[in-house]
């Protein structure tokens, strides 16, 4: 079955910054690839993805990902980070046709 | 659209007794998701459902859980009954013609203390 590494839990950085949230997975097939982020007191909301198709995947909030699927990692990255960006930021893999599994998470603080 | 809808929003509640989180899914959405969210086990999944039956609850802790979809527009998770290590946040998310490759939209989520 596929797992999914967050390699760090907390990424504090200073705003207008760049910043790059590590993540890896591990899948004996093909997969989809998802980052999501949570708000305070919100559900998770969809950033990006990769199905198939080009490795880098642009998303919402100028955030972008790119799939190494030699190193079987999906970073994202964001040249620029905002206060607002501070959330919890989630990376999921799924096998096709199989459940959807969830990185333990990494809390971004973007200080001013 | 509202999005998806969760009610109620925070329950505390006694050991033992019966606990009940309800969903309203995005009209037209065919997969719905739930999951439970918890510092030391982070986001599990739990059961989802495709057009209303349930198709894997392997996440499903024990038999003290139980979830239903009467219809489209409507899930419920059980929980009875229940005890204090079931405190966690409970998302419910749905989706549209797809299983895994597809968005799934999240609800605000249901805060669940039991003392």
């Amino acid at each position: 079955a596929q797992s999914v590494t967050q390699l760090d839990s907390q990424v504090p950085v200073f705003e207008e910054a760049p910043v790059e949230l590590r993540c890896n997975y591990s899948s004996s097939v093909s997969v989809y690839l998802f980052w999501y982020v949570q708000y305070p007191n919100q559900g998770l909301q969809l950033l990006l993805k990769y199905l198939s198709g080009s490795t880098l995947v642009k998303g919402i909030n100028g955030f972008e990902a790119e799939f190494n699927k030699s190193q079987t990692s999906f970073h994202l990255r964001k040249p620029s980070v905002h206060i607002s960006d501070t959330a919890e930021y989630f990376c999921a893999v799924s096998e096709r046709n199989n459940d959807m599994r969830f990185g333990a998470g990494t809390r971004l603080t973007v200080k001013p | 659209d509202a999005g998806v809808i969760q009610s109620p929003r925070h329950e505390v509640t006694e050991m033992g007794q019966e606990v009940t989180l309800r969903c309203k899914p995005i009209s037209g959405h065919d997969y719905l998701f739930w999951y439970r969210q918890t510092m030391m086990r982070g986001l599990e999944l739990l059961i989802y459902f495709n057009n209303n039956v349930p198709i894997d609850d392997s996440g499903m802790p024990e038999d003290r859980f139980s979830a239903k979809m009467p219809n489209a527009s409507f899930s419920t998770l059980k929980i009875q009954p229940s005890e204090p290590r079931d405190s966690a946040v409970y998302f419910c998310a749905s989706s549209f013609r797809g299983t895994f490759g597809e968005t799934q939209y999240f609800g605000p989520g249901t805060r669940l203390l039991v003392l």
